[in-house]
């Protein structure tokens, strides 16, 4: 199986900050990665899917980058409704595994 | 809209057995593959398993595989998750979601989940 392993677990920052997360696969996966941003008693929401496609709505301030082994999900500037827990979720081969989340909090 | 309703979370002892359903609309079902994700209190999100758009076709986590099997039924709109052989670690919140209309690996929408807590 594939394994996720996200960094850091848990993030402090303030409003304005550009904020970086990284995702790293035990192997190549090439740009099968997707992103998802969940806050506390909600279902998760999918931000961007495989090579970099933000979804419909999401702002532009969400970017991602990597491909093989190494991904970051970047948030340009924080707004207050960007606090909330990041999951990568790798999409190569079955099980589709998920990193182990990013947790965002205000600083 | 699409929606994705779970029902059937309940407190089961070790061993048992239990059923989770997902009802959905807002789509046409049997276009679409379906998955069961959880996640355990305070823990993170962990994908259990996916059924293709006609059913033919299952893949499972490595640590449910045999205890769980994921079925749909296209006439009803209707997702289910049997669970067998329970266990304490199985104890989370179940969810269902629907696939991207070009992945069917990709989740695109979610159920608001059921709980299931295994306890004696």
């Amino acid at each position: 199986d594939i394994q996720l392993t996200q960094s850091p677990s848990l993030l402090s920052a303030s409003v304005g900050d550009r904020v970086t997360i990284t995702c790293r696969a035990s192997q190549d996966i090439s740009s099968y990665l997707v992103w998802y941003q969940q806050k506390p008693g909600k279902a998760p929401k999918l931000l961007i899917y495989v090579a970099s496609t933000l979804r419909s709505g999401v702002p532009s301030r969400f970017s991602d980058s990597g491909s093989g082994t190494e991904f970051t999900l970047t948030i340009s500037s924080l707004q207050p409704e960007d606090f909330a827990t990041y999951y990568c979720q790798q999409l190569k081969s079955y099980p589709l595994t998920f990193g182990g989340g990013t947790k965002v909090e205000i600083k | 809209e699409v929606q994705l309703v779970e029902s059937g979370g309940v407190v089961v002892q070790p061993g048992g057995s239990l059923r989770l359903s997902c009802v959905v609309s807002g789509f046409t079902f049997d276009d679409y593959g379906m998955h069961w994700v959880r996640q355990a209190p305070g823990k993170g999100l962990e994908w259990i398993g996916l059924i293709s758009w006609d059913g033919d076709r299952t893949y499972y986590l490595d640590s449910v595989e045999g205890r769980f099997t994921i079925t749909r039924d296209n006439s009803k709109n209707s997702l289910y998750l049997q669970m067998n052989s329970l266990r304490t670690e199985d104890t989370a919140l179940y969810y269902c979601a629907k696939q991207d209309k070009d992945d069917e690996r990709l989740v695109d929408h979610w159920g608001q989940g059921t709980q299931v807590t295994v306890s004696s």
